[in-house]
């Protein structure tokens, strides 16, 4: 139990165009779910948390009209990368909690971004 | 400002004996604790986690210790196994669901 999948598992675009991750829990309803950044061998950062149907609470220094997040359903969640750049490029991993047990997040398998 | 940190980037041990895994903290709020192992190109699974009202959680050949005066816990694993070479993240919560995580120890069991 407690599945969460990412889509696409790797993208590649190119620099000023926008990309879309999706995230679901496949098995359980998320009453929140957690968009993080990872550089090469340096810890998860957190980026946002969003509960469903409402506003995602970004952390501080994520630009927020840079990182958009939408939690339309308690098994969906969508990270869109706006015109993305070099920089941008980096492993996307979401996690997800549900009641109960809303310390435990269950993580999705990540996407690698690449921006060329 | 890193509220978690685990000071030993790789450790590496031989197959059947103990490892131990350190992580230090900072911020008192802290109060649930949890241990997540990481593959390349996949995300974190968790591990086994511990309350702040305990001192030891064990389940099967994980046991987290945590110390509070100390403001520091381990993860003993024994007996390693080849299948547990991965990277283990410390991660820390304060009562809000967010997760703050260390930098993570590469582990590899040797045969």
């Amino acid at each position: 139990g407690a599945v969460v999948s990412q889509h696409p598992s790797w993208v590649i675009c190119k620099s000023g165009t926008s990309v879309k991750i999706e995230c679901r829990s496949l098995d359980f309803q998320a009453t929140t779910m957690f968009w993080y950044r990872q550089f090469p061998k340096q810890s998860l950062m957190l980026m946002a948390t969003s509960n469903e149907g409402s506003k995602a609470t970004y952390e501080q220094g994520v630009e927020k009209d840079k990182f958009l997040i939408n939690h339309a359903s308690l098994t969906l969640s969508t990270l869109t990368v706006t015109s993305a750049h070099p920089e941008d490029s980096s492993f996307y991993i979401c996690s997800a909690s549900y009641r109960g047990h809303s310390y435990e997040q269950y993580f999705g398998p990540g996407t690698r971004l690449t921006v060329t | 400002d890193q509220q978690v940190k685990q000071n030993s980037p790789s450790l590496s041990v031989q197959e059947g004996r103990i490892s131990i895994l350190n992580c230090d903290y900072t911020n008192s709020m802290f109060d649930y604790f949890l241990w997540y192992k990481k593959y390349p190109a996949e995300g974190p699974t968790f591990l086994i986690s511990i309350s702040s009202i305990k001192d030891k959680n064990e389940d099967g050949r994980f046991t987290v210790f945590l110390n509070k005066s100390a403001k520091h816990l381990s993860l003993h694993i024994v007996p390693s196994q080849p299948g547990d070479s991965a990277v283990y993240f410390c991660a820390a919560s304060a009562n809000d669901y967010k997760l703050s995580f260390g930098a993570g120890t590469t582990v590899t069991v040797r045969a």
